[in-house]
This record gives C-alpha cells, structure tokens and sequence, in this order.
C-alpha cells in the first residue's frame, strides 16, 4: 500500500484559503486518494476522495496532477471551525484493500 | 439514524483483565472495522469485517479478538490488557469495503490500562 507523507502542521487565519499537500510517490494504478478530517474527541470524517485531476464539493476541493504523486486538498476561507488534523489516504477502491493505517495527519490552526 | 454507536465511551482496566468493546451501525453497511489510535498520532487498523462472516487482521491484531456479530455489529475483545493497549478505539462502517466509499467513524472508546 502507497506510503502517504503530509506536513505535520499548518497555521492559518480565518477567511484564508488553505493548501494540505500529501505526497504517495509510489500510488498505485488503482488507488484512490481520500481525505478525512478529525475533531478533537471524535471519529474522522471522511471530506473529499478523487482518482485524478479535480474534484469538487461543498466542503473542499482535491488537486491531482497527472503523474499523481501528489494530492493537494484545498480548504477555501477557512472558520476557527475548520481547526482539525487532516488525513490522507491512498488505497486501492477495487479490490477492497483500503489503506491501512492513517499516518499522523496534518494538524491545522486557524487563528481568528 | 445514530450512524456507529460505540459503548462504553470510557473504560479502566487492570493489567490481565478482558472486556469486550462493542460497536452496532444502523447504516446497513456491509463493512466494518476496528482502529486504535494513540496520543498524536493517526489510527492503525485492528481487525476489520468485509462482510458478515468474515473477518480479517490489519496491522495491529496482536492482543486483540473480534466477532461480527451480524451486520449491525461488531465487537473488539481484550482478552488480557496490557498498559501498552490503553488507547483510543474508533469503530467504523462502510458500505462495501471494496466500494471505495467513505469510513463512518464512531466516537471512540478511551481505554485506559493500568
């Protein structure tokens, strides 16, 4: 299963748009990309998933670039709300072997 | 619609002693699993369940038991705890494992080991 590497914090200020970049240099044909979100006392929940190129919801959008090696999950104008650590996992939709392990995260601030 | 309910949401154990985590979903999702998370760091995934039936190790399975009960639920036994089992334990659901589709999370059981 491909190996996810993130930043281990970011700092950011409400109303700013924010970048999470996750590199998976060794991502499989079939894997999919997701990205979770964790509040602090709860269970992760799920954001946003992609394949390729971009996709788009209301919470977030997810960037892949053609080789993807690398995902970026953008928050827009982000709340004191949107303080929370952020995952992101690679793993195989098909075959049902879904990534194992979560890895540390990204843990974001958002400062008023 | 409660989603996954775990119980209890907090539990002490001593060192050598068993206790069943227990987690049910009224999603009727096919899959389920069992992850624990430490302080600071991400979730490793215990045992999971594909389907009713079956079930298999993740990445962590050592020290731990589990049964799928039916497709509602899906329980985590400790047969004998050890401090290095005082955790967070998040139980999850999702509708085919091999659909790709989201995880939905439980609020956790805080075990602690002494």
């Amino acid at each position: 299963l491909a190996k996810t590497t993130q930043p281990i914090s970011m700092d950011s200020y409400e109303g700013q748009e924010v970048n999470i970049t996750c590199s998976h240099n060794n991502i499989a044909t079939n894997d999919y990309i997701t990205w979770y979100q964790q509040f602090p006392s709860q269970g992760p929940r799920f954001i946003i998933q992609g394949y390729k190129t971009k996709v788009t919801n209301e919470v977030a959008s997810l960037f892949i670039p053609a080789d993807r090696k690398s995902s970026t999950l953008s928050l827009p104008r982000v709340s004191l709300s949107d303080t929370a650590v952020y995952y992101c996992l690679v793993g195989d939709r098909n075959t049902g072997r879904r990534a194992l392990t979560f890895g540390s995260g990204t843990r974001l601030q958002v400062q008023p | 619609n409660a989603g996954v309910t775990q119980t209890p949401k907090f539990q002490v154990l001593k060192t050598g002693q068993s206790m069943t985590l227990q987690c049910a979903q009224d999603m009727n999702h096919n899959s389920m699993y069992w992850y624990r998370q430490d302080p600071g760091m991400g979730l490793r995934l215990i045992y999971y369940s594909a389907s009713e039936g079956t079930t298999d190790k993740g990445e962590v399975p050592n020290g731990y038991n589990v049964s799928r009960l039916n497709k509602r639920e899906f329980s985590l036994r400790l047969e004998s705890a050890a401090p290095s089992q005082t955790s967070v334990y998040f139980c999850a659901s999702s509708e085919r494992q091999a659909a790709g589709g989201p995880l939905h999370f439980g609020n956790g059981t805080r075990l602690t080991v002494t």
